[in-house]
């Protein structure tokens, strides 16, 4: 099984600051041969499902605020909330899609400052 | 808009067969589309189960293979999930979602196993 880790665990950030979350897998996630990486993100806040953020690692889903970018390739991947607001205090996941079984990363828990 | 409801018992004695349902509105289950059961322990992460396409295909989690089964009725345009001699450890929610990619999701349904 390829295997995400994320870090860190928990982030405390000031409200307009920038969070930044990151995900590394075990292997690559990126094909080849469509030059995608096989990556995504997403948000859940309690009592919810998760939320899709961000697909092919920076693809961002309708509807999702532009504060939201992910970035990376390969095997390291980013979430950047570039300015936050008290809306995004959530837990973040990434996963990835490249190969069954599908994994998700540990989660980072995003509180304000 | 697709909306996915997951349905089933939400308890389950230990050494039973869990065993959910996913109906799926606002869109046909033989779109070209995987779908999907995740589920989460209370306060922990999230963990994939398996997908199956309309035509059948299944995938599963190499830790549950043995135990798991997915269906799908596409005359009822829903999908199904047991999950056989269950135990604490699987006490989690519950969630239908759809795709690789997961873009629409359940609302999830608490399952305990317990006697």
């Amino acid at each position: 099984d390829i295997v995400m880790t994320q870090s860190p665990d928990s982030l405390a950030v000031s409200l307009g600051e920038r969070a930044t979350i990151n995900c590394k897998s075990s292997q690559s996630v990126l094909y080849s041969s469509n030059n995608k990486n096989y990556l995504a993100w997403y948000q859940q806040k309690p009592g919810q499902p998760p939320k899709l953020l961000i697909y092919w690692a920076s693809i961002r889903e309708s509807g999702v605020p532009d504060r939201f970018s992910g970035s990376g390739s390969g095997t390291d991947f980013t979430l950047t909330i570039s300015s936050l607001q008290a809306e995004d205090v959530a837990v973040y996941y990434c996963q990835q899609f490249y190969t069954t079984p599908y994994t998700f990363g540990q989660g980072t828990k995003l509180q304000i400052k | 808009q697709v909306q996915l409801q997951e349905s089933g018992p939400g308890l389950v004695k230990p050494s039973g067969t869990l065993s959910l349902t996913c109906a799926v509105s606002g869109g046909s289950i033989s779109s070209t589309n995987w779908w999907t059961w995740v589920r989460q322990p209370p306060g922990k992460g999230l963990e994939w189960i398996g997908e199956i396409y309309h035509s059948g295909s299944t995938n599963y989690n190499p830790s549950l293979n043995s135990r798991v089964t997915i269906s799908v009725d596409k005359s009822k345009n829903q999908f199904s999930l047991k999950l056989s001699s269950v135990t604490a450890a699987d006490t989690a929610v519950y969630y239908c979602a759809r795709g690789v990619w997961l873009d629409y999701w359940g609302q999830g349904t608490l399952v305990t196993v317990s006697s």
